[in-house]
C-alpha cells in the first residue's frame, strides 16, 4: 500500500528536549515537505526536499532542521522545541517526474505539546 | 501575508443540496489550485485540482471553477453527501514550485 507514515504520532515533550520526527514513504518520490497546520492558519510548509542532500526552507523554518540522506526519508528535527512549536505536523511527498508535481500525499500527522 | 484565503470558517448544508466552498488568492504568479479534504486524526487527501489554462475541472460529484481576473476559486459538490462532512483546504503553486500555499480550511457539515 503507497502510503506515507509519521513517528510519532503523538508527543509531548518539555522545552529545550531534542526530538526527531520521522517520515517515511515508500512511492520512491522525489519531493517532499513538512508542514504545520495551526488553528486559523491554514498548513504551512516548515521545509522541502526536492532529491536527496537538497533541501530548502519553506514560510516557517525557524526553530527545525531536516535532513535527507536516503530518498524515501525525510525526518523533522526539533533541536531545542519551545511551546510556539506545539502544533500538528504533517510530512508530504509529491512524484517528480511523469507524476503530478502538485499532488501531496500527506501522512497521518504528529500532534506535538511543548510544555 | 495570507495569499490563500478561505473566509469562511464552517458551512453547513443540508444533505442532497450543493456545497459550494469558496477560496481566494492575491498572487498572480499562481497557475495551479488544488483542494484538499481532511477527516479528523488524519492527513489531508488530495480532491480535486485545476490549472490555470481551465475555468473548470469536474471530477464525478465535484467541480472546481477558476476565476482568474477575480483571482478565485470554488468548489462545488452535488450532492452533498453526509461523508462529505470535513475540513476542505484550498491550495495554490507557482510554476514549477513545489511549494504548496494553503487556505485556513472550511468545515464543512452536511447535515441529514
Amino acid at each position: 500500500e503507497a502510503q506515507v507514515t509519521q513517528n510519532p504520532r503523538y508527543l509531548i515533550t518539555v522545552t529545550g528536549k531534542k526530538l526527531t520526527v520521522t517520515c517515511s514513504q515508500n512511492m520512491n518520490h522525489e519531493y517532499m515537505s513538512w508542514y504545520r497546520q495551526d488553528p486559523g492558519l491554514g498548513l504551512r510548509q516548515i521545509y522541502y526536499s526536492m532529491n536527496v542532500e537538497v533541501t530548502d526552507k519553506g514560510d516557517v523554518p525557524e526553530g527545525y532542521k531536516v535532513s535527507r540522506k536516503e530518498k524515501r526519508n525525510f525526518p523533522l528535527i526539533l533541536e531545542s522545541p519551545s511551546p510556539n512549536q506545539t502544533s500538528l505536523y504533517f510530512c508530504a511527498s509529491t512524484a517528480g517526474g511523469s507524476g503530478n508535481p502538485y499532488e501531496q500525499y500527506f501522512g497521518p500527522g504528529t500532534r506535538l505539546t511543548v510544555t | 501575508d495570507q495569499q490563500v484565503k478561505q473566509n469562511s470558517p464552517s458551512l453547513s448544508v443540508q444533505e442532497g443540496r450543493i456545497s459550494i466552498l469558496n477560496c481566494d488568492y492575491t498572487n498572480s504568479m499562481f497557475d495551479y489550485f488544488l483542494w484538499y479534504k481532511k477527516y479528523p486524526a488524519e492527513g489531508p487527501t488530495f480532491l480535486i485540482s485545476i490549472s490555470s489554462i481551465k475555468d473548470k475541472n469536474e471530477d464525478g460529484r465535484f467541480t472546481v471553477f477558476l476565476n482568474k481576473s477575480a483571482k478565485h476559486l470554488s468548489l462545488h459538490i452535488v450532492p452533498s453527501q453526509p461523508g462529505d462532512s470535513a475540513v476542505y483546504f484550498c491550495a495554490a503553486s507557482a510554476y514549477g514550485a513545489q511549494k504548496l500555499v494553503f487556505g485556513q480550511g472550511t468545515r464543512l457539515t452536511i447535515n441529514p
